[in-house]
């Protein structure tokens, strides 16, 4: 099976930066997901890693290394728009399974 | 092009009545997957899907059950509901996987 940890709960300024770590244990890796989800919406898709490095679309970065099972999203120029929880995501069994963890709930304060 | 779409939005069952939630994407996507997202536990895969005809069970499979006779659909079916399955569910597809999974609006279900 998989296992994914992130944080629950974190609060930047708007403004600054933030980075939201995800840990995970997995067999198969296919690749790493990060997910916004807007409090009473569906998710919607921010990032996707599979090799070793940095990713980077706009103010939001994500980052991979597959030999220390860690995945970090790095949101740069906080908005109060960037409120809401972040989901980090294994895909797994050649693409047909993706799974998540709890989700970081991000609070961005003036 | 409506992406996933996914109907009801909201539904209150009764303890032990049926029904199933729907849900159809335009996208020609091979791969289909439904969850349920419950306060604190995050997003659980039901039920997943590779192609028409094709269906396997993920974390958390009892009480639902899934066909995929077209590419297009994959409906959810709760045969006898509990209170237990109140909860918030989702319906995403791919075309691959790795292009990412684009998910429905939601269904709120409430069983009392």
């Amino acid at each position: 099976g998989q296992n994914i940890d992130q944080p629950t709960e974190m609060t930047a300024t708007e403004g600054a930066i933030v980075q939201i770590n995800c840990t995970y244990q997995t067999s198969g890796f296919n690749g790493l997901f990060w997910y916004q989800q807007h409090a009473g919406e569906a998710p919607t898709f921010l990032s996707y890693n599979v090799l070793d490095g940095l990713e980077e679309k706009g103010r939001f970065s994500s980052f991979l290394s597959r030999s220390k099972g860690y995945s970090y999203l790095l949101l740069k120029e906080l908005q109060m728009k960037d409120s809401a929880s972040y989901l980090c995501a294994i895909l797994t069994g050649g693409g047909n399974k993706l799974t998540f963890g709890t989700g970081t709930q991000l609070k961005v304060e003036l | 092009n409506a992406g996933v779409t996914q109907t009801p939005k909201f539904q209150v069952l009764k303890t032990g009545q049926s029904m199933t939630l729907q849900c159809a994407q335009d996208m020609n996507h091979e791969y289909m997957s439904w969850y349920r997202q419950d306060p604190g536990m995050g997003l659980r895969l039901i039920h997943y899907s590779v192609g028409a005809g094709i269906t396997d069970q993920g974390e958390v499979p009892n009480g639902y059950n899934v066909s995929r006779s077209t590419t297009e659909d994959f409906p959810l079916r709760l045969l006898s509901a509990a209170p237990s399955q109140t909860s918030v569910y989702f319906c995403a597809s791919s075309y691959s996987g790795y292009n990412g999974y684009t998910f429905g609006s939601g269904t709120r279900l409430t069983v009392v």
